[in-house]
């Protein structure tokens, strides 16, 4: 099973601030198949990147993604108070489907 | 619009078993994977397993697999989740969520508000 480890664990910053949060792969992995997720507290997480670099429907374009092969990164261009929540990455994998999930990294208002 | 509804929370008893459900609608409920995923604090979210309505076919996670059962109902556009045997360390939010894609681009891309189950003596 490929593992995802994000990194930073928190990240404290500021509204208006630039973002950068990080997934690395255990090993090389599809970016067809690499997403990140957004949770708020009491809220289901909410898909915003697919693909690796593919906005979700309705998701602001301050938000985009990049990355190939093990490390992957989702840039929050500048941040907005609504931002403050938990992200994370999630791999999908054929034959047979299956997920993985990386740690999570909690952004927190500085 | 896609949306998936689940279930209400519940408290149970250690070794007493649960079920709860997640209906879809928007959507060709039978051609999309569905897919459980387990939430606690210190273990953050856990793919538990996914079926496709339209064949029932199902993969677990090895660390989920013999201890839950997944089901569906196609006549009802809804996907099931069994425990058994409850234990305390079963106490989590269950979700379930679609797989969804575009242009061979597959993620998670809706989820359902999620399941509370509380597990306490």
């Amino acid at each position: 099973e490929i593992v995802l480890t994000q990194y930073p664990g928190t990240l404290s910053l500021s509204p208006g601030e630039r973002a950068t949060l990080s997934c690395r792969a255990s090993q090389s992995i599809n970016g067809n198949y690499l997403a990140w997720h957004q949770q708020k507290p009491g809220q289901p997480p909410r898909l915003l990147i697919f693909g690796a670099s593919n906005r979700a429907t309705g998701i602001p374009d301050r938000f985009s993604g990049s990355g190939s092969g093990t490390d992957f990164i989702l840039t929050i261009s500048r941040l907005e108070p609504e931002d403050f929540a938990v992200y994370y990455c999630q791999q999908f994998y054929n034959s047979p489907p299956g997920f993985s999930f990386g740690q999570g990294t909690k952004l927190e208002i500085k | 619009e896609v949306q998936l509804v689940q279930s209400g929370g519940e408290v149970k008893k250690p070794g007493e078993s649960l079920k709860i459900s997640c209906k879809g609608s928007g959507y060709s409920f039978n051609g999309y994977w569905s897919a459980w995923v387990r939430q606690t604090p210190g273990k953050g979210l856990e793919w538990m397993g996914i079926i496709f309505p339209e064949d029932s076919r199902i993969t677990y996670h090895p660390s989920f697999q013999g201890q839950v059962t997944i089901s569906v109902d196609k006549s009802i556009t809804t996907t099931y989740l069994q425990l058994t045997s409850l234990k305390a360390s079963d106490t989590a939010i269950y979700y379930c969520a679609r797989l969804g894609a575009v242009g061979g681009k597959e993620a998670l891309d809706y989820w359902g508000q999620g399941t509370l189950v509380t597990v306490s003596s």
